[in-house]
């Protein structure tokens, strides 16, 4: 079963316009991790944050998280073409449990 | 080599013949995944390994699939009688230790068709 859900599904900006992708998770976590998937090429981490982390940076990615609300965002800032490609979060199920779950992805196409 | 290696990396096989993919994990990282990702669908999770703990199967869709790994190392996960179905690509990933607390490692991926 999946843990965490992207919306939106699909996002299409230009380049140069932030693109903002939210997870969403039904357990309570240890922490969150996004990940990007290229045409071609291979799944790659972008950043992980913990439980009692808000908020942290990464270059142009942005990523929050709101354990109330059980969900996380994503934020890249002054998108570039090379940005396309789909978006997966990634989480545990807390406590022992070191299952990883992912999400459906977002795709998203930055147009130049 | 220096990243998780898998192989093959295409394989295309008759309904209900046998298939065995491998993964090879990145030296030293105790934790391995596998993974099933459809067409422009997300991962789906099928087994983890931890160390010499009993492996999480939990994920797996029917008892035709199955996998081990030999000496905390190299995976193999095997579909028996393959349905048109089971066609996706297979991802592995290693990691230093098991849970979200540790930045996974993809192979490249098996490609499976079932004609």
């Amino acid at each position: 079963s999946q843990q965490g859900e992207e919306d939106p599904q699909a996002l299409s900006i230009q380049e140069g316009e932030n693109a903002t992708m939210n997870c969403s998770y039904k357990t309570s976590i240890n922490n969150l991790q996004w990940y990007r998937q290229n045409s071609g090429r291979g799944l790659v981490h972008l950043i992980l944050i913990r439980s009692n982390e808000r908020e942290k940076h990464s270059g142009r990615l942005r990523v929050t998280l709101d354990t109330s609300k059980k969900s996380s965002s994503l934020l890249i800032t002054a998108s570039r073409a090379a940005d396309t490609a789909s978006y997966f979060c990634a989480t545990d199920e807390g406590g022992n449990n070191n299952d990883m779950r992912f999400g459906a992805g977002t795709r998203l196409t930055v147009k130049p | 080599g220096a990243g998780v290696s898998q192989s093959p990396s295409n394989k295309v096989t008759e309904k209900g013949k046998d298939v065995e993919l491998r993964c090879d994990p990145i030296s030293g990282h105790t934790a391995l995944y596998w993974y099933r990702q459809s067409l422009g669908q997300g991962l789906e999770f099928l087994i983890y390994f931890q160390g010499n703990s009993a492996p999480d199967k939990s994920g797996l869709p029917s008892d035709r699939f199955s996998a081990e790994r030999t000496g905390g190392s190299v995976s193999t996960l095997t579909i028996q009688r393959t349905q048109q179905e089971d066609s996706a690509v297979y991802l592995c990933a290693s990691s230093l230790s098991g849970g979200a607390s540790y930045e996974q490692y993809f192979g490249p991926g098996t490609r499976l068709t079932v004609t």
